[in-house]
């Protein structure tokens, strides 16, 4: 069975600090990896995701995120934080098959002035 | 996303009630999906239908039943809600001809047991 795990319930960060919002998976096969936002009061927002090829990939509003498939991470990414990336974000992964995607429990993302 | 759908936004309802919440796609995706997330525990999956006839369990099913009227419709019901139901419930859809790329959520409803 598939599972991600997100070991940190909330991440705080200073604005224009670099910001890291980490994520480990569990499947068999090959990994398909997703990055979603949810801003308070509203759906979930596809960030980015991998699927295959170059192991940094790049996302919607700066983001970017790092496959390591020895390490079974895919840690989200942003060079300088702003306020407004204060959101909840989930990590997500599909295995091999016809299966739906499963989540993480979501990490709290906290970008102080 | 405003491709998917979904009524009502927010619903109180009392406990032993029958409610229905409905979703809706313009997006032509065969595949669509309910989750419930509640804090701490992220979202999980209620029930997942990949077209009209074909309708899947997910991780927490009972307690909920699917319809899917439609390619473009698919109604989640609570025959006799109760309390621990109340939480935040997303519709998401999904193509097959993309089936391991992304799905699109709805915007929620929220829904309350008392």
């Amino acid at each position: 069975a598939q599972s991600v795990a997100q070991p940190e319930d909330q991440v705080n960060v200073a604005e224009g600090n670099p910001l890291t919002v980490k994520c480990t998976y569990s499947v068999s096969g090959n990994p398909y990896l997703f990055w979603y936002v949810q801003y308070p009061n509203r759906g979930l927002q596809f960030l980015l995701k991998y699927i295959t090829g170059d192991n940094l990939v790049k996302g919607s509003y700066g983001f970017e995120a790092e496959f390591n498939k020895s390490q079974t991470s895919f840690h989200l990414k942003k060079p300088s934080a702003l306020v407004s990336d204060s959101a909840l974000y989930f990590c997500a992964v599909r295995g091999a098959g016809n299966t739906p995607l499963v989540f993480g429990k979501g990490t709290r993302l906290s970008v102080i002035a | 996303d405003a491709d998917v759908t979904q009524t009502p936004r927010n619903r109180i309802t009392k406990t032993g009630k029958r409610i229905m919440l409905e979703c809706s796609q313009t997006k032509g995706h065969d595949r669509m999906y309910w989750y419930r997330q509640d804090p701490g525990l992220g979202l999980r999956l209620i029930y997942y239908s990949f077209d009209v006839k074909d309708i899947n369990k997910g991780e927490i099913s009972d307690g909920y039943s699917v319809s899917r009227q439609a390619q473009a419709k698919f109604s989640l019901s609570l025959e006799s809600a109760i309390p621990n139901q109340t939480a935040l419930y997303f519709c998401a859809t999904s193509d097959k001809q993309t089936a391991r790329y992304e799905q699109y959520f709805g915007p929620g409803t929220r829904l309350t047991v008392t």
